[in-house]
């Protein structure tokens, strides 16, 4: 079946340190992918895209996503976390088509320990 | 500024009740989104709309029915609700283009709990 997977449920990292969420996706083609934040009572926040173009795209608050079309994968970075990142992070795909929905993975929580 | 705008943030229905949630987006977009989420499941398509009085079932339509008649309006409908429907409802629109692709805008959510 077609699906996005967020291998990782819960990851706690130090702040300052770097991090990575991993995101992989099953479709055949090239899907659209993306990036979501979510802080806790809050809505979704989009933090990056991929379309076309450069696979490693940079988005808001500091974080870049690379995407590996050998690997099904479009993993998340940040160079050094700060508390404020703590929040759960969705990766979500659009299977490449034009009015089709967004397919989303079941996200993993990060925590920022000081 | 671009919006989608759910009318109800907080609801408590009881079981059986018929429950209207109502989305309202302003940017002349013609696909429309309803969402649940529940922690530990991400955001889990219930239903979608690419037109007007057009209708897409997602992952989850099961209990859940949707009506647009008109076409910044997305209506989702509980028909009988039941306490396995207490959730997160997110709404939200998109639109696209060659250039950048899609873009999507999500609403607010609707906390519904069903009692």
């Amino acid at each position: 079946a077609q699906s996005v997977t967020q291998p990782d449920i819960h990851i706690t990292v130090s702040e300052g340190a770097s991090l990575e969420l991993r995101c992989n996706y099953s479709y055949g083609a090239t899907p659209y992918l993306f990036w979501y934040v979510q802080s806790p009572g809050q809505g979704l926040q989009l933090l990056l895209k991929y379309f076309s173009g450069d696979t490693l795209v940079q988005g808001i608050k500091g974080f870049e996503a690379e995407f590996k079309r050998s690997q099904s994968s479009f993993n998340l970075r940040k160079p050094s976390v700060h508390w404020s990142d703590a929040a759960e992070y969705f990766c979500a795909v659009v299977p490449n088509q034009a009015g089709t929905a967004l397919i989303f993975g079941k996200g993993t929580t990060l925590s920022v320990s000081s | 500024d671009v919006k989608v705008t759910q009318s109800s943030r907080y609801l408590v229905k009881r079981t059986g009740e018929k429950v209207f949630l109502e989305c309202v987006q302003d940017m002349d977009h013609e696909n429309m989104f309803w969402y649940r989420q529940d922690p530990g499941l991400g955001l889990r398509l219930i239903y979608f709309s690419y037109d007007v009085k057009m209708k897409e079932k997602g992952d989850i339509p099961e209990g859940y029915s949707v009506s647009r008649e008109k076409k910044e309006r997305f209506s989702l409908i509980l028909e009988s609700a039941s306490t396995n429907q207490t959730s997160m409802y997110l709404c939200a629109s998109s639109s696209f283009d060659g250039r950048s692709g899609n873009t999507i805008y999500f609403g607010e959510g609707s906390w519904l709990t069903v009692v």
